[in-house]
């Protein structure tokens, strides 16, 4: 059975800093897929990277980066510089295949709450 | 504008009284999926569906219900709802599950 963990429950840091956001899971599958998503205070769900287990090279948006480490099983996310505006719930999510076939099963960690102080 | 809608998106109901959150995406995918968060669990996965008239159980199924008769709507059907199913739900899409999942607003369910 696939399972992601996201050990930090709530992390809090002031403006500026840099925050980093621990994923790790477990499956059986060769080919898998892993996802961040962001939940702001409002409530809706925002994607923020998707990746296959192929491709672990790492990923830069502006301050958000990404590291993605197969030997770990890990899928890191690192806010540089981090604002107010980052204050949110932080899920990350596993996609495998169920029977061999689809991907359709997703599995989300428990998620991490980030509160950014000015 | 390609978008998923939920409704209702706050209901306050009584237990074993039949409800039904309908789900709908204008943007002609395939894959669809429920899922109800709850504080210190994140987001568990209902059920989903591959395609019209293809529907499978995700992690909680107990309790639930789900049709796709239509390719564009997505319903959930608590048959008789009971106060462990007082939640946060949310209805996702995409092309395929392997592509990101587009999320609905959300709907806010208290059974009393």
């Amino acid at each position: 059975a696939q399972k992601v963990t996201q050990a930090q429950t709530e992390i809090s840091v002031v403006e500026k800093e840099d925050v980093t956001l621990d994923c790790v899971y477990e499956t059986r599958d060769t080919t898998y897929y892993l996802f961040w998503y962001k939940q702001p205070p409002s409530g809706e769900l925002v994607f923020l990277i998707r990746r296959n287990s192929f491709d672990e090279q790492n990923e830069i948006s502006g301050r958000y980066s990404w590291n993605f480490q197969k030997s770990t099983s890990s899928f890191n996310f690192t806010i540089t510089a981090s604002q107010v505006v980052d204050s949110a719930v932080y899920f990350c999510a596993l996609s495998e295949r169920v029977g061999g076939t689809s991907y359709g099963k997703l599995t989300f960690g428990q998620g991490t709450i980030l509160t950014v102080h000015p | 504008e390609a978008q998923v809608t939920q409704n209702p998106r706050y209901l306050i109901t009584v237990t074993g009284k039949k409800l039904t959150v309908t789900c709908s995406q204008n943007m002609n995918h395939e894959y669809m999926s429920w899922y109800r968060q709850d504080p210190g669990l994140g987001l568990r996965q209902i059920y989903y569906s591959m395609n019209v008239e293809v529907t499978d159980k995700g992690d909680v199924p107990e309790g639930y219900k789900v049709s796709r008769k239509e390719k564009r709507n997505f319903p959930l059907i608590l048959e008789s709802p009971s106060p462990n199913q007082t939640s946060l739900y949310f209805c996702a899409s995409s092309q395929i599950p392997q592509e990101t999942q587009y999320f609905g607003p959300g709907t806010r369910l208290l059974v009393l």
